[in-house]
Parts: C-alpha cells; structure tokens; sequence
C-alpha cells in the first residue's frame, strides 16, 4: 500500500517570502500522479498543482512549483512571494492510475500560515 | 461558476439514527466522491461513484453507503450513526477523464450524540 508523509504539521512564513512544503511517498509503482491541494481556512479544498510521474519536468503553476525527486520519493511544493491569501492546510496526495482505481492516498496535510 | 453543493454545513444527528447527506455538482461530471477529513489523519476515501448507480468502496466504508440515481446527486448515508462517525465530510467530482477530485464541497462538520 502507498504512503504519503508530510513531516512539518505546521509552518509559518512572511509575505513575500518563499516556502517549501516537503512530502515524501512510499510506493513500488512506476507510472503515478502526484498533487499539493490547498484548502484555505473555512473554505474549499481546491487542486493546486499535479505532477506525473513520468514527467522529469517540474510542474508549475504560477507561484506554486514543485520539486519531483523520482528516485528519492519525494515531491516538495515551493510557493514564491507567498500572500496572505496562501494561508491553508496543504495536502500532498498520490494516485496511481489504471483501471477503476480513483483512490487517492493523502498526507496528514501541513498548516501553512503567511504572517503580514 | 461551477459548483459542488453539499446540503448541510453543520449537522447534529443522535447515536443510532440514520444520516443522509447529500452532494449536487452542475458541472456533468461522471465521478463523485466522498471523503471524510480527521485532524492528523488527512482525507479519507469513503465511496466513490463513476457513473449513475455505479459505486467502488473506498478506504473506509464500514457503517456507510451511498446512492448514485442521477448524475449530479451522490448521496452518502450512515445506516446507523456512532460516536466516532463525528468528523467533516467532503464531496467531489472530476470529469471521467480526470481521475482525482477537481472541484470540492464547502463540507458538512457532522456530529453524533
């Protein structure tokens, strides 16, 4: 079975600044996904960015980077010139495709707080 | 503006009762889920449906089931409520071509008494 750990429960960064969020996962698949989703406070959950596993190229979108390391099982999110807007629990989640197999398994999530 | 409508945001139900909760998405998507959120514990596959009246049990789906009769309603029941089904619960759906989650509920904070 696949899992999925993020090791920092919470952190705090100021506006402006750049924050990675680590996730490492445990699985004897080849072909997988990987994604960050972001649920503010109170409000919801949306996907942030999604990364295949045969990919060598790091997804991107906007702010929000990653950094896929294949072989060490690990796929961290990195979110420049943070806003206070990024304020949320993060959840790194992994997917492995094929068939009707729509489970996806998530991390414990890491509370990210952007500080003024 | 696309949406997935959960019917409850909060809900206090009684040890033994049986529990609907309901999920309405108006995008057409074929698949819809249900998760439950525990602190520490992350999100939790419950059921998930890929099409109306097909199901596929999840992570945990002890003490639940759903119901899929039309395509934008994917209900999820508690046949007899405990204690530790208290937590928040999460619908989502994706089109049949995506296989993760893409658009999610607001949720429904459920406690049982």
């Amino acid at each position: 079975a696949q899992t999925v750990t993020q090791s920092q429960p919470e952190m705090s960064v100021q506006e402006a600044e750049t924050v990675t969020l680590s996730c490492t996962y445990d699985t004897s698949e080849n072909n997988y996904y990987l994604f960050w989703y972001k649920q503010p406070p109170s409000r919801q959950m949306i996907l942030v960015i999604r990364q295949e596993a045969y990919k060598q190229q790091n997804a991107t979108e906007n702010r929000f980077s990653v950094n896929f390391q294949k072989a060490a099982k690990s796929f961290s999110l990195k979110i420049s010139d943070s806003q206070l807007g990024d304020t949320a629990m993060y959840f790194c989640a992994f997917m492995k495709p094929g068939g009707s197999n729509y489970k996806l398994t998530f991390g414990k999530g890491t509370l990210l707080t952007v500080n003024p | 503006d696309v949406k997935v409508t959960q019917s409850s945001r909060y809900l206090v139900k009684r040890t033994g009762e049986k529990v609907f909760l309901e999920c309405v998405q108006d995008m057409d998507h074929e698949n819809m889920f249900w998760y439950r959120q525990d602190p520490g514990l992350g999100l939790r596959l419950i059921y998930f449906s890929y099409d109306v009246k097909m199901k596929e049990k999840g992570d945990i789906p002890e003490g639940y089931s759903v119901s899929r009769e039309k395509k934008e309603r994917f209900s999820l029941i508690l046949e007899s409520a405990s204690t530790n089904q208290t937590s928040m619960y999460l619908c989502a759906s994706s089109f049949v071509g995506v296989a993760q989650p893409q658009h999610f509920g607001d949720g429904t904070r459920l406690s049982i008494l």
